[in-house]
């Protein structure tokens, strides 16, 4: 079975640009998560979905971000404008049940580094 | 606001030592702790704990909960070259996982 993937693993780019992460969860898992780990910190919480509805972005950081999970299937997080600050890892992990009940699945995340 | 407190914040042994890695939390509305390694990338999961004082174990590796006084230990016995990781504690409440910073261990042969 295949595992959570994300796209791209590392992207370099501008300050100013635009940059969209892909995740593709385990089919038929409903909650798809999305986690930031920026430079010594420790991994956040940016969102939750449960399929297609976002159940709770309380830790995405501004309106700069953007992220969408049409059909409930995969997600995209879109950065625009990206600023220095962005930059970091970008997990998205996805589960049958929500996260305090069980092990969320994780992909191995997406570099982003903004120049 | 969620606080997990991970220590130490590095470790290195050698092979066949024991060691103990220590998470403490301040959440409200507490609900799981869990403890990922991760080696390169992707996080994997090892344990979740929910009730106090039960000790769960995997081959050379366990864990266990205390809730009183909201903390956990993870526990690797006979350390492998292949235990070397970063060992994460996250602690589930509503729908999201409060992570610590991790504690980086380095098993030399």
């Amino acid at each position: 079975e295949a595992g959570v993937t994300q796209f791209p693993s590392h992207s370099v780019i501008e300050k100013g640009q635009t940059v969209t992460l892909r995740c593709d969860p385990i089919s038929g898992h409903d909650n798809l998560y999305w986690y930031r780990r920026v430079m010594g910190k420790e991994i956040k919480f940016l969102l939750h979905f449960v399929k297609e509805s976002k159940q709770d972005e309380s830790g995405m950081p501004n309106n700069r971000f953007l992220a969408e999970r049409t059909g409930g299937t995969y997600s995209t997080l879109k950065v625009q404008p990206a600023e220095l600050e962005d930059s970091g890892v970008y997990f998205c992990a996805s589960s049958p049940w929500t996260a305090n009940t069980g092990e969320l699945f994780f992909g191995e995340g997406s570099r982003l580094t903004v120049l | 606001e969620d606080k997990v407190v991970q220590s130490p914040l590095s470790l290195v042994v050698h092979e066949g030592d024991t060691v103990t890695l220590n998470c403490s939390y301040e959440v409200t509305n507490f609900r799981s702790l869990l403890w990922y390694k991760q080696e390169k990338k992707a996080p994997t999961f090892l344990f979740m704990l929910t009730s106090s004082g039960i000790e769960k174990k995997s081959g050379r590796l366990s864990s266990i909960l205390d809730k009183k006084e909201l903390f956990s230990i993870l526990n690797i016995t006979a350390t492998q070259t292949g235990d070397s990781a970063v060992y994460l504690c996250a602690v589930g409440a509503g729908n999201m996982l409060t992570f610590g910073g991790g504690t980086r261990l380095m098993v030399k042969p």
